[in-house]
């Protein structure tokens, strides 16, 4: 399997600027994960999603970022307007079965100016 | 509210033993705990997973006490390449059979020769 896979691997913005950052899970797995790392904040859950229901969603910061899974095979974390304290690599993760036992993707540097 | 508390880094030599410990008060029978590690510019990875006693695979062991009030991760005989980030993660059962997740801030581990 390719692993989860996570589209851009680097993103400069403008503040202000719409950023969507894109996630295919590992395919079988049902559920899904965004995460959000920084030196100064460590890594932070921001949504999970099982069966592409979001489960839990009280990590996302703001109204400024919602993340939509319409299918099984795709995810997408949207910042609008993005700002530069959302500067950050994020993660998507995805697990079958339990939330425990994730697989991490690449991560998305995003660097908004 | 249940929460993880990790030391921030720890130093250790080649071939030795490493424990790191996670104290996470408040967990039910049924929440379990994982932990991760994590190198420079890659997302975390999943080492050993257990809900208590003890739990031991090809890299790592975990032991968990009857009080459930914390967990050890133990490395045996660590490398240069165990030097990584290391978490723990809980897994804490809710209404509706979803769980809440709950991340320590990690332990830093350095490997010296």
């Amino acid at each position: 399997d390719a692993g989860v896979i996570q589209s851009p691997r680097h993103e400069v913005t403008e503040m202000g600027q719409e950023v969507t950052l894109r996630c295919k899970p590992i395919s079988g797995h049902d559920y899904l994960f965004w995460y959000r790392q920084t030196m100064m904040r460590g890594l932070e859950l921001l949504i999970y999603f099982n069966n592409n229901v979001p489960i839990d969603d009280s990590g996302m910061p703001e109204d400024r970022f919602s993340a939509k899974m319409p299918n099984a095979s795709f995810s997408t974390l949207k910042i609008q307007p993005s700002e530069p304290r959302d500067s950050a690599v994020y993660f998507c993760a995805s697990s079958l079965g339990r939330v425990g036992e994730q697989y991490f993707g690449p991560g998305t540097r995003l660097t908004v100016t | 509210l249940a929460k993880t508390t990790q030391p921030i880094s720890m130093d250790s030599y080649e071939g030795q033993e490493v424990n790191i410990t996670c104290s996470h008060n408040n967990i039910a029978t049924n929440d379990y705990i994982t932990w991760y590690q994590q190198f420079p510019s890659q997302g975390p990875r999943f080492i050993i997973q257990g809900y208590k006693t003890k739990v031991t695979n090809e890299v790592a062991s975990l032991f968990i006490p009857a009080d459930r009030k914390s967990s050890t991760l133990s490395l045996p005989r660590v490398s240069l390449s165990d030097t990584a980030v290391y978490y723990c993660l809980v897994a804490l059962l809710r209404a509706g059979n979803n769980r809440k997740l709950i991340w320590g801030l990690g332990t830093s581990l350095a490997v010296n020769p």
